[in-house]
């Protein structure tokens, strides 16, 4: 089993560009969710998915878009990207009624000038 | 809204015990869960407490009483690969859907 493997590991972007980061999971898990990591602010849930067709907005959702097609993946869409949004970027998945053990990927370093 | 509280750092001696708090004002409140993230990697899955207690795996162990609204993960006989950081989160109940929410990290610098 690979886990939960994310794309791409960096990425530089301009101010105003939109961008896909993309996740995968291959454990069958129900429940998927995206945080972003800053210095000092732990990790802060932008959107989770319950299973395919079925997502709901986090803590910091502004800005960020996600669809669940299929169980497997877990895409977040940025918009328009601002610098605010540099951050590292962890998806993770997990057993929806076990959710309080996730399993993370490695992370995406997002740097927006 | 919902809040969690934890020291931003802890400083200890390798062999020593340690002890991370985390106090938290939720609603919906389920259980709460302890991760460790080594610089650079990861967040990864130490324990969890639903039930009012102590939780015991190896060399750590999670306490919760919810009466209090608050636990801790207690570290013993601690080595120098430990040093990493912890978070603690709330598993809740909201808007018809189960979420985890995170502190914001105590940083364990374990010294020789």
């Amino acid at each position: 089993n690979a886990g939960v493997t994310q794309t791409p590991k960096f990425q530089v972007l301009k101010t105003g560009q939109s961008m896909t980061l993309q996740c995968a999971q291959d454990m069958n898990h129900e429940y998927m969710s995206w945080y972003r990591q800053d210095p000092g602010m732990g990790l802060r849930l932008i959107h989770y998915s319950v299973g395919a067709g079925i997502t709901d907005q986090g803590e910091v959702p502004n800005g960020y878009n996600v669809s669940r097609s299929t169980t497997e993946d877990f895409p977040l869409r940025l918009l328009s990207a601002a610098p605010s949004q540099t951050s590292v970027y962890f998806c993770a998945s997990g057993v929806r009624d076990e959710l309080y053990e996730q399993y993370f990927g490695p992370g995406t370093r997002l740097t927006v000038t | 809204g919902q809040s969690l509280e934890q020291p931003s750092e802890v400083t200890a001696v390798e062999g020593a015990i340690v002890q991370i708090n985390c106090t938290y004002q939720t609603s919906g409140f389920y259980g709460l869960s302890w991760y460790q993230q080594h610089d650079g990697g990861a967040p990864t899955f130490l324990s969890y407490n639903a039930l009012d207690g102590l939780e015991e795996t190896g060399r750590f162990s999670s306490f919760l009483s919810r009466s209090d609204s608050y636990g801790y993960l207690l570290l013993q006989e601690l080595q120098m690969k430990d040093s990493a950081s912890y978070f603690c989160a709330v598993r809740l109940f909201s808007g018809g859907y189960n979420k985890l929410i995170f502190g914001a990290g105590t940083r364990l610098a374990v010294h020789p």
